[in-house]
């Protein structure tokens, strides 16, 4: 019952590094989805796909990028990272989208930029 | 664009009391709404969802409504337990172009039940 699984669950990085946020569902679902979530702000989107090998820019996708070579993965990568970048990042994934089913979610990344 | 704001911010109330938390939604076109539940330090858990055609729907001591043409859902926790403090939140889903549909999230409502 692995569901959705988030790797790693804590990372901090300085200024200008980079890093890749990796996410893994188990559950066959096509759609997949980064979002980010900050005090005050709520949980915004900033990447989603709708199947292997497609990606697609959600409300907040400056300064990162992703890829979706397998099914079953959904990276997000920070090319160069900024302290307004600190956050906690989650995957989430659903089944063809959210017509009549809902979104599964990881456990998060937080993630702290100095 | 879609704004979704959740009324109260935080609310503690005694074990065994039943409580109602309000979510409204600037624009009534949506697909579904859904309410989820999130523990400190953890992701979020799909509670309800209820179809854009539907007016509620139940899970054991949850109940949640939906009033579409006022921009409004309730989520109604009957005989709360202190195991129900968490953070709820309320999202609704826009058509985002093609066929794929998007969640505008609520900032959630802060539960805390007192033994």
């Amino acid at each position: 019952n692995a569901g959705v699984t988030q790797t790693p669950k804590f990372r901090v990085l300085k200024t200008g590094q980079s890093m890749t946020l990796l996410c893994a569902q188990d559950m066959n679902h096509e759609y997949m989805y980064w979002y980010r979530q900050d005090p005050g702000m709520g949980l915004r989107l900033i990447h989603y796909s709708v199947g292997e090998g497609t990606t697609a820019k959600g409300e907040v996708p400056d300064g990162y990028n992703v890829s979706r070579l397998k099914k079953q993965n959904f990276l997000l990568g920070l090319e160069s990272a900024a302290p307004s970048q600190t956050s906690v990042y989650f995957c989430a994934s659903s089944f063809a989208g959210l017509m009549n089913q809902p979104q599964h979610f990881g456990d998060g990344t937080r993630l702290s930029i100095l | 664009k879609q704004e979704v704001t959740q009324i109260p911010a935080a609310l503690s109330v005694p074990e065994g009391e039943n409580l109602v938390l309000n979510c409204s939604f600037t624009d009534s076109a949506i697909y579904n709404l859904q309410w989820f539940r999130q523990d400190p330090g953890k992701g979020l858990t799909s509670l309800l969802l209820i179809q854009s055609s539907q007016r509620e729907q139940t899970s054991g001591r949850l109940n949640a409504s939906l009033d579409k043409s006022s921009g409004r859902s309730t989520l109604y926790i009957a005989a709360s337990q202190p195991g129900d403090s968490a953070t709820y939140l309320c999202a609704v889903s826009i058509f985002g172009g093609g066929s794929n549909y998007k969640l505008t999230f609520g900032k959630g409502t802060l539960l805390t039940v007192n033994p």
